[in-house]
């Protein structure tokens, strides 16, 4: 079974620029969760999706959003690209409507780099 | 608001050297507690889900426990493979959110 893939691997913006990355969660997975990864403040939350729908978003300015497709593909986008916005950004995908099954799984990420 | 503290941030062993890395939490209402492993430049690897104090999995090497308010993450007899971050993650039980929110990790190195 494939798992979660995640591209581009890498991205080089410039401030003021905005980018779109792409998430493929595992097939039969509905579910998509971003997180920002930095080595100061670790992994933070992002937002979550659900059958096309935002069900929870962290504390993260407006310039971030998402959208996920009916397919369970999930976009993130990011405008007017700041320098702190350099990070690894993750995506993970679980298998939710079972309360014990609710395993997330992550992709391997992509690192942005903003000049 | 739901917080994890994990210690030590780092900690260096001999091959063979067993120990324990810590995880505390508060979490208003425990849906679950994760840990993964994560390698440089890679995204992190789920190893264990716990859902109530007393429960106790195993994986090779690894076997991780939980209490009302820390888990362990037991490592016997490690090899220079396990080194790696290990990441722990609370999932609480509010608006069925999957949110998990991480500690900032223990890093690990074994040396041979």
């Amino acid at each position: 079974k494939a798992g979660v893939t995640q591209t581009p691997r890498y991205l080089i913006k410039t401030r003021g620029q905005q980018v779109t990355l792409s998430c493929s969660p595992i097939s039969g997975h509905r579910s998509v969760s971003w997180y920002q990864q930095t080595p100061g403040q670790g992994l933070q939350f992002l937002f979550e999706y659900f059958s096309e729908t935002q069900r929870n978003k962290g504390n993260f300015p407006g310039r971030f959003s998402g959208r996920q497709f009916s397919n369970s593909r999930s976009e993130m986008n990011v405008s007017t690209l700041e320098l702190g916005d350099s990070a690894l950004y993750l995506c993970a995908s679980s298998s939710w409507g079972s309360l014990r099954y609710n395993e997330q799984f992550f992709g391997p990420g992509t690192r942005l780099t903003v000049l | 608001e739901d917080q994890v503290t994990q210690s030590p941030e780092a900690l260096r062993l001999q091959e063979g050297e067993s120990s324990s890395l810590n995880c505390s939490y508060t979490v208003s209402g425990l849906r679950g507690l994760f840990w993964y492993r994560q390698d440089p430049g890679k995204g992190p690897e789920f190893l264990f889900t716990l859902y109530s104090a007393g429960e106790e999995k195993e994986k090779e090497r690894l076997k991780a426990t939980l209490t009302k308010k820390e888990s362990f993450l037991h490592i016997t007899a490690p090899k220079p493979e396990d080194s790696a971050t290990y990441l722990c993650a609370v999932q609480g039980t509010q608006g069925g959110s999957e949110k998990l929110v991480f500690g900032k990790g223990t890093k690990l190195t074994v040396n041979p």
